[in-house]
């Protein structure tokens, strides 16, 4: 597959349990970024890598949830101590570079994560 | 920051009829939008994309418009068929920084037959 592979596809937690979701970016594919959607809305942009380098996690909601890229592929989304409100779709994304003219954007199916 | 607005939210049209969703945006350095098709459970799919060199680009069936003075663009779908029923999302990118994407609301579209 030359896809955005996302797994697990579906997640179901206690709260107070934590998560960890996983995304393998299309071969080559220097930007990654993680996006929530919650039912019925757009996606909401999380956090963003650079190769390994994570360059901008404005997104992120809490401190609670914390991503990371080691080798500068595969990432990771973890989510501390979940709460009802987490449950939505995490959605990851892949370009090929940052420079200009702007890459385009390619998703992942996504994990949808219920909170019991 | 960017801010994308979506219209209409829903809209049904018969099939065979063209479809139009707009959307306008607020970071005048914004150089790049996206449309993306999502289907039920399944990914947003990049469907056409547009620069802002350009005042619009065709695919097939599919086009898209662009003002940069009014600062909106369109999607324009003609010949409308049952499987262009999906929701539409478009977006556009926060120029400094990462270039996130800011989505619009999304727009979902029923082909009715």
């Amino acid at each position: 597959g030359a896809g955005v592979s996302q797994s697990p596809r579906y997640k179901v937690a206690k709260r107070g349990q934590d998560v960890a979701l996983r995304c393998d970016p299309i071969s080559g594919h220097v930007s990654l970024f993680w996006y929530q959607q919650a039912l019925g809305q757009g996606p909401e942009f999380l956090t963003y890598f650079q190769n390994e380098a994570q360059l901008d996690k404005s997104g992120l909601p809490s401190d609670r949830f914390f991503a990371e890229r080691p080798e500068g592929s595969v990432s990771t989304l973890k989510i501390q101590r979940t709460q009802q409100e987490d449950s939505a779709v995490y959605l990851c994304a892949s370009s090929f570079s940052r420079t200009t003219p702007y890459q385009p954007q390619h998703f992942g199916d996504g994990t949808r994560l219920s909170i019991l | 920051g960017e801010n994308v607005e979506q219209h209409p939210s829903t809209l049904s049209v018969q099939e065979g009829d063209s479809a139009v969703i707009k959307c306008t945006y607020s970071d005048s350095a914004s150089n790049y939008f996206p449309w993306y098709k999502q289907e039920l459970g399944k990914r947003p799919q990049l469907i056409i994309d547009i620069r802002s060199n350009v005042g619009e680009k065709k695919d097939q069936r599919i086009a898209v418009t662009l003002n940069k003075t009014a600062k909106h663009f369109s999607l324009h779908i003609t010949e409308t068929q049952p499987e262009d029923s999906a929701v539409y999302f478009c977006a556009a990118p926060i120029i400094q920084g990462a270039q996130k994407l800011v989505f619009g609301q999304g727009t979902r579209l029923t082909i009715n037959p």
